[in-house]
């Protein structure tokens, strides 16, 4: 049981270029997000996903897409990287249906560098 | 309006002691649950406790426990009897609404703790 894992654990991009940054539960969760992590300011939703072919906006969804055709795996595009996406991304998973402590899981993160 | 306030934002505390992190929320959701989770200096987010609104008792969790009071809308962190291993960054987090489609956390800027020996 490997829990949430991302890919790559480090990316250095140039202005303009394009990724994916990979999730992946094992823990068969309805529950799937994206945060990004910068200085000061705490976690913040990118996106997120309440079930297999079901994505919505968080708080910060520009220059961000996502998609998810699988329960296990939750994929966060940049299009077109900006110095302003330098940031920790963190993806997390949660069950819906298990209480009572409501835990979201976390991956271990991606540190991103655009430059 | 800030929805998670942690006003601390780096806490200096002798080992042994018992340490105190503070959690405003502001929510006008009757069902909402409240979190904190640890981030040590290697990054990961570590889940310590959970509160929901409407659970009448403060939660435990080993040495951590939440003082929650409602009226106030604080949601406090205690660690009793610290260890150097609590030094990290603390996070308080809520979700409103505990129904299907409430997932969705909203987390405070943090707070730095560090242990002294």
């Amino acid at each position: 049981n490997a829990g949430v894992t991302q890919t790559p654990k480090f990316q250095v991009l140039k202005t303009g270029q394009s990724m994916t940054l990979q999730c992946a539960q094992d823990m068969n969760h309805e529950y799937m997000s994206w945060y990004r992590q910068d200085p000061g300011m705490g976690l913040r939703l990118i996106h997120y996903s309440v079930g297999a072919g079901i994505t919505d906006q968080g708080e910060v969804p520009n220059g961000y897409n996502v998609s998810r055709s699988t329960t296990e795996d939750f994929p966060l595009r940049l299009l077109s990287a900006a110095p302003s996406q330098t940031s920790v991304y963190f993806c997390a998973s949660s069950s819906i249906t298990t209480e009572p402590s409501y835990e979201q899981y976390f991956g271990p993160g991606t540190r991103l560098t655009v430059t | 309006a800030q929805k998670i306030t942690q006003t601390q934002p780096g806490m200096f505390v002798q080992e042994k002691e018992a340490v105190t992190l503070d959690c405003t929320y502001d929510t006008s959701d009757p069902s909402y649950g409240l979190f904190w989770y640890k981030q040590p200096s290697s990054g990961e987010m570590i889940f310590l406790i959970y509160q929901g609104s409407y659970d009448q008792q403060n939660a435990t969790e080993g040495r951590y426990s939440l003082n929650f009071q409602k009226a106030r809308k604080s949601a406090n962190l205690v660690i009793s009897a610290s260890q150097l291993g609590d030094s990290a960054m603390y996070f308080c987090a809520m979700r409103e609404g505990l129904g299907f489609g409430n997932e969705k956390l909203t987390f405070g800027t943090g707070t730095r703790l560090t242990i002294i020996p």
